[in-house]
């Protein structure tokens, strides 16, 4: 049972327009949410992150929305660069103390940015 | 050192035979998790390590699969018999305490495992 959901393995865009990637997740008890990002041959590395008490945290060209009522994040990416182009896991976490602690992730969106 | 450092990059195996991951964390995280990411598959959680609390064995797939790791430092993941869907990239992460939040884990490059 996938409790964290990427629907859309892959998503092309062209440079200078927005990218937005998609995440839904069914545990409402998750209340911390992270990006990751993938190049080949390379480990995820960090991206942005949200608490579930906010709606929306911006870094730079990177913002990630939350919906909590729809149990939804999405990542938005504006203007998006071929450099962009990479693997984008979306990942949640339980508080503290929670069954496992780790984070639960989803299975990926490969995003390609066009020149 | 800097990073996570996993080796080796690449193991190519028979089908049958034991293989073992090493994972270098960073010098201070007390947490050390696996992770392995089969082919258009997301990131699958193995096992994860905490101190010195007894491990959260709950992602590991059979009794093939085992982890070791010694106070804070090196962690082995070993894969006993392999057999060719256990064939992914194997990534180790580490973190400073379990279920970090500030910026999640970081990880290695992994190890890429071929078992042919």
């Amino acid at each position: 049972d996938q409790q964290v959901k990427q629907n859309s393995p892959s998503l092309s865009v062209q440079e200078g327009r927005i990218s937005i990637l998609n995440c839904d997740y069914t545990n409402s008890m998750f209340d911390y949410f992270l990006w990751y990002k993938k190049y080949p041959a390379e480990g995820p590395t960090f991206l942005i992150s949200i608490s579930s008490i906010k709606d929306k945290n911006e870094d730079g060209r990177f913002t990630v929305f939350l919906n909590k009522s729809a149990k939804h994040l999405s990542l938005h990416i504006v203007p998006s660069q071929p450099g962009d182009s990479a693997v984008y896991f979306c990942a949640a976490s339980l508080p503290y103390g929670g069954s496992q602690g780790n984070l639960i992730f989803g299975k990926g969106t490969k995003l390609s940015v066009k020149p | 050192g800097a990073g996570v450092s996993q080796s080796p990059s690449n193991k190519v195996t028979e089908k049958g035979k034991d293989v073992e991951l090493r994972c270098d964390p960073i010098s201070g995280h007390t947490a050390l998790y696996w992770y392995r990411q089969r082919l258009g598959q997301g990131l699958e959680f193995l096992i994860y390590f905490q101190g010195n609390s007894a491990p959260d064995k709950s992602g590991l797939p059979s009794d093939r699969f085992s982890a070791e790791r010694t106070g804070e430092s090196v962690s082995t993941l070993t894969i006993q018999r392999t057999q060719q869907e256990d064939s992914a990239v194997y990534l180790c992460a580490s973190s400073f305490s379990r279920g970090s939040r500030d910026n999640g884990y970081t990880f290695g490059s992994g190890t890429r495992l071929t078992v042919v």
